[in-house]
Parts: C-alpha cells; sequence; structure tokens
C-alpha cells in the first residue's frame, strides 16, 4: 500500500527565513510520481511539483526547490527567503505511473510565514 | 482556462438528513475526482470516473454515499444520510487522464453536519 508522511505538522517561521518540509513515503511500485500541492486558506489545491521516480535530479524553481533521495524514500520541499504570501498548508502526494493519477496525500504541513 | 467549478460553496445539514454536491470538471478532462478532506488531514479519494465509467470507488462509503457523472462531463456526490463525521471538504479534481496530467481542483464544499 503507498502511504505519505508528513511529520510536521506546523512550522512557523519569520519572514526571510529559509523553511524545509518533510516528506517520506512508502510505495512497492517501482516507477511513481511525487507531488507537492499547496493549499491557500481559500481551499483550492495548487499545482506546485511532480517528479518522476526515475528523475532524482534536485529541481529549483525561484525560491522554491525540491530534494528527492530515492534512498531514503523522501521528497522534501524547501522555500528560501520565505515571505507572508507563503502561508498555506502544504501537501505532499504519491500516485503510481500507470494510468490516470491516484493521489495518495500526506497529512499536510502548516506553514506560517511572520512578518 | 476555466477552472474546476463546484457548488454549493458551504453547507450545513443535520444529521440524517441528505445532501448533493455538483461538480464541473475542466472542459475536456475525461478524469474526475471526488475527494473527502476531515480537518487536519489530507484529502482521501473517494471515486474516480473515467469519463461516465467509475474507476475506484473503493474508499466510497457506499451505505450512504453515491456518486454519478452520467454524461460523462458534470458529476454529483450525494450522501444520505448524512453522518457527523461526514463533516470535511469535499473537493472536486479533474484531469486529462493521462499518467502525467496534473490534477486540477476545485475551491471544494465544505459541509458541515450537526
Amino acid at each position: 500500500a503507498q502511504k505519505v508522511t508528513q511529520a510536521q505538522t506546523e512550522i512557523s517561521v519569520v519572514e526571510k527565513e529559509d523553511v524545509t518540509l518533510d516528506c517520506v513515503y512508502e510505495t512497492r511500485d517501482t516507477t511513481y510520481y511525487l507531488f507537492w500541492y499547496k493549499q491557500p486558506p481559500s481551499g483550492e489545491l495548487v499545482f506546485l511539483i511532480r517528479r518522476n521516480s526515475f528523475d532524482e535530479q534536485n529541481e529549483i524553481s525561484g525560491r522554491y526547490s525540491w530534494n528527492f533521495q530515492k534512498s531514503t524514500s523522501s521528497f522534501n520541499f524547501t522555500i528560501t527567503a520565505s515571505q507572508v504570501v507563503d502561508s498555506a498548508v502544504y501537501f505532499c502526494a504519491l500516485s503510481e505511473a500507470q494510468g490516470a493519477q491516484k493521489l495518495v496525500f500526506g497529512q499536510g504541513t502548516r506553514l506560517t510565514i511572520n512578518p | 482556462e476555466a477552472g474546476v467549478a463546484q457548488s454549493p460553496r458551504y453547507k450545513i445539514i443535520e444529521k440524517r438528513q441528505s445532501v448533493a454536491f455538483w461538480c464541473n470538471p475542466i472542459s475536456g478532462h475525461a478524469t474526475l475526482y471526488w475527494y473527502q478532506q476531515i480537518l487536519g488531514q489530507g484529502p482521501k479519494l473517494l471515486i474516480q470516473f473515467q469519463n461516465n465509467g467509475v474507476v475506484d470507488d473503493s474508499q466510497l462509503p457506499k451505505d450512504r454515499f453515491s456518486a454519478e457523472r452520467l454524461k460523462g462531463v458534470d458529476s454529483t456526490l450525494k450522501i444520505q444520510p448524512a453522518k457527523l463525521e461526514d463533516s470535511a471538504v469535499y473537493l472536486c479534481a479533474s484531469s486529462l487522464g493521462l499518467s502525467n496530467s496534473p490534477l486540477h481542483f476545485g475551491n471544494g464544499t465544505r459541509l458541515t453536519v450537526t
């Protein structure tokens, strides 16, 4: 069975600090996708990134970066120079790689950026 | 492009009453999902449609929940009768249905059962 664990329930930092959100996953599939979604107070889930299990290259997009380590089954998300607008709940998710995606979500990490 | 539309935005009902939620996916998206998100938890898949057929409803409590997507476009999710533990946000999502197609989520319907 697939499982995603986000051990950090809540994180609070001061603006401009860097912050890392942890994600550990379990799956028996040899190919799979990993995702991060952002859920602002308005409630919609906003797609941030998808990573294929074959691609262990780290990715950077502006202030966001992702560290995928297959050896430790982790897919961590770092926000550099955090801003108040980054405040949201962040979800890590896992999907099998065949057919239409079927996301299994972690419990989420509530990130609060204080001015 | 227009996003996934859901209505109503909020609903308050008493236990044992029935309720229905509506979802209009992004045009052309073959796959439609209903997720249940209980406060403080991640979303949990209830049912997945491919066009108008059910792909996965293994986590749908079929004694009280039902869903349909009759013409392969809009979908409704119904709860009858509702229980207190059904209080949650019900999220609809859609995708093109390919393995690399991202899911697009609606704003959800927040249900409170009293």
